[in-house]
């Protein structure tokens, strides 16, 4: 699997939008593109997927560039209970693979 | 629709005991992976198991630690002879298998917490 950077915290007001990026250059053509957040001490959660098209669900979006190297995870309005390490997985979905956590990005929502 | 059932929540055991962790996967699930988090660390893939079957365990410690997940009940998580550095949360998740767009999407339960005195 393609190895992801995150950056490893970010900030975010409560209410405004948290833009969460994601490099992932040596991505393959089978890759998706997966984001997972864990809120202190519970198991994590799946957010959002996708392989080339943007994707939006009722808990964020997920915009990929053209080339797919990076993506951005978008929480449109983002609350206190955001607050979370935010992970960006490179996964080749379908037959018997895994998914591998990176370091993520601790996003720290504020009042 | 339960989601990941895993028991139990928090488990205490002293050195030199063995511990066993049960996850129930999602109703429809066949797959089954473990993930351990020790304090204050990211997550680590442990064992990956499908029905009866072992798939990938490149994540599990040589000795001591084993797991199955049999055709009838809960995925078990054995760890025998336990030592303080077992100390950690242990997580299982589970998923409906290969094939269709979010096959691979796990669903997590909420840990296991494994306290070694």
């Amino acid at each position: 699997d393609a190895k992801t950077t995150q950056p490893p915290s970010m900030d975010c007001a409560e209410g405004r939008a948290a833009n969460l990026p994601c490099n992932h250059s040596t991505i393959s053509g089978n890759e998706y593109v997966y984001w997972y957040r864990q809120i202190h001490s519970q198991g994590p959660q799946y957010i959002i997927h996708g392989l080339k098209n943007n994707e939006t669900n009722e808990m964020a979006s997920l915009i990929i560039t053209e080339d797919r190297k990076s993506s951005t995870l978008i929480l449109p309005h983002a609350t206190l209970r955001d607050t979370a390490v935010y992970y960006c997985i490179a996964y080749i979905s379908g037959g018997y693979n895994k998914l591998i956590f990176g370091a993520g990005t601790r996003l720290a929502v504020h009042p | 629709n339960a989601g990941v059932m895993q028991n139990p929540r928090h488990l205490v055991r002293r050195r030199g005991q063995e511990a066993r962790l049960r996850c129930s996967p999602m109703k429809g699930h066949s797959h089954v992976y473990w993930y351990r988090q020790l304090p204050e660390e990211g997550l680590k893939f442990m064992v990956y198991l499908q029905k009866e079957n072992i798939i990938d365990e490149s994540g599990m410690p040589k000795e001591r630690f084993s797991a199955e997940f049999p055709k009838e009940g809960p995925s078990i998580l054995r760890i025998q002879q336990v030592v303080r550095g077992d100390s950690a949360a242990y997580f299982c998740a589970s998923s409906p298998g290969t094939g269709a767009y979010g096959a691979n999407v796990l669903t997590f339960g909420a840990g296991s917490r494994l306290t070694v005195l």
